[in-house]
C-alpha cells in the first residue's frame, strides 16, 4: 500500500541527563551495525559502529549495546548537550556471501531534542 | 582530509527530464554507495559501486542508475523523473571492500521535481 510517511520516535530529555535511544532489527544475518546522526541539512554523520560479536562498545559520552537474542540495538549518550540534537538513525549491514559490504539498511530514525 | 563531496548541492528538475549527480568520496576510498532519503520511505539503499563495478543494488525501477570512475569518483542518473523521485540523495564512501568498514556520507543533494 501506500506509505503515509514515517512518524518518528521522538526523545526530549534536559541538558546534562543521559539519553537512551533503541532500535530494532529485523534481519538475524546482519553482523554489522552503525550508528549515525543526521543534523538539519547536512549528510549522516558515523557515532560509533558494533560488531556481532560484541555485546558493548564505548565512546566518548557513548555506548552501544547490542542484544543479538532480541535483535535490540540502544545508543547511550551520557551528559546529553543541546549540539546533541539531532536525528539518530541506527544502520544494519548483512554480510551475504561477500557482496553486500556497501548496503546498509536504515532504521527509521529516532528525533533527539536536547533542552538546556 | 577532505570529506565526501557531492554537487550539486541542490537541484530542481521538471517531470520527465533526467538527472546526474555526482560524488567524489574520501580520497583513497573506493567504495561508494547511493541512498535516497524521503520522509515517506526513510534511508534506502540504491546501490554500491566498488572498482568501477556496480556491486550491490537495491528495489528501484531501472531508471535509477550509476558508474564509478577509475578515480573512484561516482555518478548517479535517473531518467525520466517522476515527482516522487523528488528526495535528499545521499553517496557514501567507505575505505574498503570488506567487511565491518565505516561508510562516510556526504551532505547530499536535495532534488526537487515539479
Amino acid at each position: 500500500g501506500e506509505s503515509v510517511g514515517l512518524h518518528l520516535p521522538t526523545l526530549s530529555v534536559q541538558e546534562g541527563d543521559n539519553s537512551i535511544i533503541n532500535c530494532a532489527y529485523s534481519n538475524s544475518a546482519s553482523d554489522y551495525f552503525i550508528w549515525y546522526k543526521q543534523e538539519s541539512g547536512k549528510g549522516p554523520q558515523f557515532i560509533i559502529d558494533i560488531r556481532s560479536n560484541m555485546d558493548k562498545r564505548q565512546g566518548q559520552r557513548v555506548t552501544v549495546l547490542l542484544n543479538k537474542t532480541v535483535k535490540h540495538l540502544s545508543l547511550q549518550i551520557a551528559a546529553t548537550q543541546p549540539g546533541d540534537s539531532a536525528v539518530y538513525f541506527c544502520a544494519e549491514n548483512a554480510n551475504a556471501g561477500g557482496t553486500s559490504y556497501g548496503k546498509l539498511t536504515f532504521g527509521q530514525g529516532t528525533i533527539l531534542t536536547v533542552h538546556p | 582530509k577532505a570529506g565526501v563531496t557531492q554537487t550539486p548541492r541542490y537541484l530542481i528538475k521538471t517531470r520527465g527530464q533526467q538527472v546526474t549527480l555526482s560524488c567524489s568520496p574520501i580520497s583513497g576510498h573506493r567504495s561508494v554507495s547511493w541512498y535516497q532519503q524521503t520522509p515517506g520511505q526513510g534511508l534506502q539503499f540504491l546501490f554500491e559501486y566498488f572498482s568501477e563495478t556496480q556491486r550491490n543494488k537495491g528495489n528501484f525501477p531501472g531508471r535509477f542508475s550509476g558508474r564509478q570512475f577509475s578515480n573512484s569518483r561516482s555518478e548517479m542518473n535517473v531518467s525520466t523523473l517522476e515527482l516522487g523521485d523528488s528526495a535528499l540523495y545521499l553517496c557514501a564512501s567507505r575505505l574498503a571492500g570488506g567487511p565491518n568498514t565505516e561508510a562516510f556520507f556526504g551532505q547530499g543533494t536535495r532534488l526537487t521535481v515539479v
